[in-house]
Parts: C-alpha cells; sequence; structure tokens
C-alpha cells in the first residue's frame, strides 16, 4: 500500500527558507507522480506542487510560484519541497501524497498521504 | 485555481443519511468528472474515501457512495455513526496540470 514520512518543517523567520523531505516505503517511488498539499491552520486543503514520476515535469500553484519548487531523488525515494522568501500565509502542516492516475477514466486521486510536517512563518 | 465549493457544515443524526456537495465549473468537476473524496479527523492526515466518482478503496464502508451531475459532485454517507464525524473534502484536476481542493465540509453526528 505504501508510506508516506515528512520531515524538515519548523519555525522559520519571514523571508527565510526552508527544505522539506518526504520518504517513501512500501511501494515503486519512480512509477508515481508526487504532489505536496498544505492545510493552514483551521483552513481547508491547498494543493501546492506536482512532480512527474522521473521528475522531469513540474508544477506549482500561484501562491508558491516562484518561491517554491518541487523536485525528488528516486535513487533514495525521496519527495523535496524547497520553499523560499518564506511569508506568514505558508503558515501550514504540509503533507505529501502520492497520485494514481488511470489513463482509462481520466482520473486523478491522492493516496496514501504522509503524516504531515508543520511549518510556521514567524518573526 | 478558485475551490470548489462545498456547504462548511452539515449534521445528521445516528442511521439517517446525509449528502456533501461540491459544486465547480466546466473546467474541473464538469469537465474531468472523476472527482475523489477524502475524510479527516482532527490532527490526521486526509484518508481517501472516494476515487473515480463513485468507487471505494478496500476498506472503506459502503455505507460511502459518490455520484456527480453537471458540475456537481456529491458524497453520500448512509447510515451515519459516530465515527464518521470528521472534515470532507473534494478533489478534482482542473486544468494545465493543476488541482482543486473543495473549501470542506464538517460533518457532525448529532
Amino acid at each position: 500500500q505504501g508510506q508516506l514520512v515528512e520531515s524538515g518543517g519548523g519555525v522559520v523567520q519571514p523571508g527565510r527558507s526552508l527544505r522539506l523531505s518526504c520518504t517513501a516505503s512500501g511501494f515503486t517511488f519512480r512509477s508515481y507522480a508526487m504532489h505536496w498539499v498544505r492545510q493552514a491552520p483551521g483552513k481547508g486543503l491547498e494543493w501546492v506542487a506536482v512532480t512527474s514520476y522521473d521528475g522531469t515535469k513540474k508544477n506549482h500553484a500561484d501562491s508558491v510560484k516562484g518561491r517554491f519548487t518541487i523536485s525528488r531523488d528516486n535513487s533514495k525515494n525521496t519527495l523535496f519541497l524547497q520553499m523560499d522568501s518564506l511569508r506568514a500565509e505558508d503558515t501550514a502542516v504540509y503533507y505529501c501524497a502520492r497520485e494514481i492516475y488511470d489513463s482509462g477514466s481520466r482520473s486523478w486521486w491522492f493516496d496514501p498521504w504522509g503524516q504531515g510536517t508543520l511549518v510556521t512563518v514567524s518573526s | 485555481q478558485s475551490a470548489l465549493t462545498q456547504p462548511a457544515s452539515v449534521s445528521g443524526s445516528p442511521g439517517q443519511s446525509i449528502t456533501i456537495s461540491c459544486t465547480g465549473t466546466s473546467s474541473d468537476v464538469g469537465s474531468y468528472n472523476l472527482v475523489s473524496w477524502y475524510q479527516q479527523h482532527p490532527g490526521k492526515a486526509p484518508k481517501l474515501m472516494i476515487y473515480e466518482g463513485s468507487k471505494r478503496p478496500s476498506g472503506v464502508s459502503n455505507r460511502f457512495s459518490g455520484s456527480k451531475s453537471g458540475n456537481t459532485a456529491s458524497l453520500t454517507i448512509s447510515g451515519l455513526q459516530a465515527e464518521d464525524e470528521a472534515d470532507y473534502y473534494c478533489c478534482s484536476y482542473a486544468e494545465n496540470w493543476t488541482w482543486v481542493f473543495g473549501g470542506g465540509t464538517k460533518l457532525t453526528v448529532l
């Protein structure tokens, strides 16, 4: 079924950088596109970024474009999110999730999810 | 990338049925019509409950069902149980390789 474990969260000052990691196990990591999704305190889920199975294709939500960069190391079964120029509104729990895509139905879903890592941007 | 529209809250008594709607546009729910639904208990990670609009992963109760009409997808929970009390989110592929979630619905079991 697979398991995802995020790490790297913490308290950081506005304008500084942080890199999150997500380590995968129990499935063939290099075969799947991967996503980051975040959840601000008391708020809903917000899609953040996606990377293709081989890391050659990426996209980011407008809210983080130019500041955050998703990447992956398939040799280490690890997904990353480099977060630069952090703002108070980036404070959230960040989840990584595996994308499942069915070409027949042109349908996408996320499963499993990691437990999340909290990023707090505050001076 | 506007969030899909869900009711902020719904409630029901044990044994009753409730339906949570998820309204988008022709660019997301209406176009790529097979949304997914996630359950999230407080302090926990989201859990997949419905995929491809109406399919249940192994281990998810058949009390959960999904459907879609036009730009609106729906999640129905029948035979409500106390353990169903949680937040529920819909999600759809949007366009240009982006995804969008609903704002979330808090389900209260009375």
